[in-house]
């Protein structure tokens, strides 16, 4: 049991460039999320899903884009990279049930420049 | 959603109970509250949660009032360790039905000294 796993854990991008953030899980959690965190602030929500076949936006989607083909997988696309998601990223994954516990990954840290 | 409200930050010495309080009076009754910390930019770590009954683990005790508007983090003997940035999230209901997100505060960072 991996829990949650993402990759890269680095990454530097130039400007313009694309790039698809990994995020799996091995737990059969229906629920999925990708948040941002920049330098002293709190986890935005950038994407969710609710389980396969289903996305939504959060705060901050601008830029990105994901989709949910399996229960297991929930990556996150950037487009076209601008230095203003210079960021770590982290992908969360829970179950349905209410009260059963939220499970992060690691981080991913993007540089773009 | 349901928000919080956290101090932005707290001292504590080590080795004594470390109290970080947490408001979220506009929680829903089948909402729970989480409480998670991040040591230097890692992954949320989760420390416990609770509906409205207080709740212990090997980690640290959560007290909720009995209106359930705010709530306590109890880290009984603080080490240096347990500096961290902590998280108090509200396990929002979104569109009615199971779709659940996470909605986060700033979270307290708690300062741990010698």
């Amino acid at each position: 049991n991996a829990g949650v796993t993402q990759t890269p854990k680095f990454q530097v991008l130039k400007t313009g460039q694309s790039m698809t953030l990994q995020c799996a899980q091995d737990m059969n959690h229906e629920y999925m999320s990708w948040y941002r965190q920049d330098p002293g602030m709190g986890l935005r929500l950038i994407h969710y899903s609710v389980g396969a076949g289903i996305t939504d936006q959060g705060e901050v989607p601008n830029g990105y884009n994901v989709s949910r083909s399996t229960t297991e997988d929930f990556p996150l696309r950037l487009l076209s990279a601008a230095p203003s998601q210079t960021s770590v990223y982290f992908c969360a994954s829970f179950p349905a049930v209410s009260g059963n516990t939220i499970y992060f990954g690691e981080g991913s840290w993007l540089t773009v420049v | 959603d349901a928000k919080t409200t956290q101090p932005p930050s707290m001292d504590c010495a080590e080795g004594r109970a470390a109290n970080l309080p947490c408001n979220h009076s506009t929680i829903s009754g089948n909402e729970y509250v989480y409480w998670y910390r991040q040591i230097h930019s890692q992954g949320p770590q989760y420390i416990i949660h609770g509906l409205k009954n207080n709740e212990t683990n090997e980690m640290a005790s959560l007290i909720i009032t009995e209106d359930r508007k705010s709530s306590t983090l109890i880290l009984p003997h603080a080490t240096l360790r347990d500096t961290a940035v902590y998280y108090c999230i509200v396990r929002a209901l979104v569109g009615g039905g199971s779709n659940y997100k996470l909605t986060f505060g700033k979270g307290t960072l708690l300062t741990v000294n010698p």
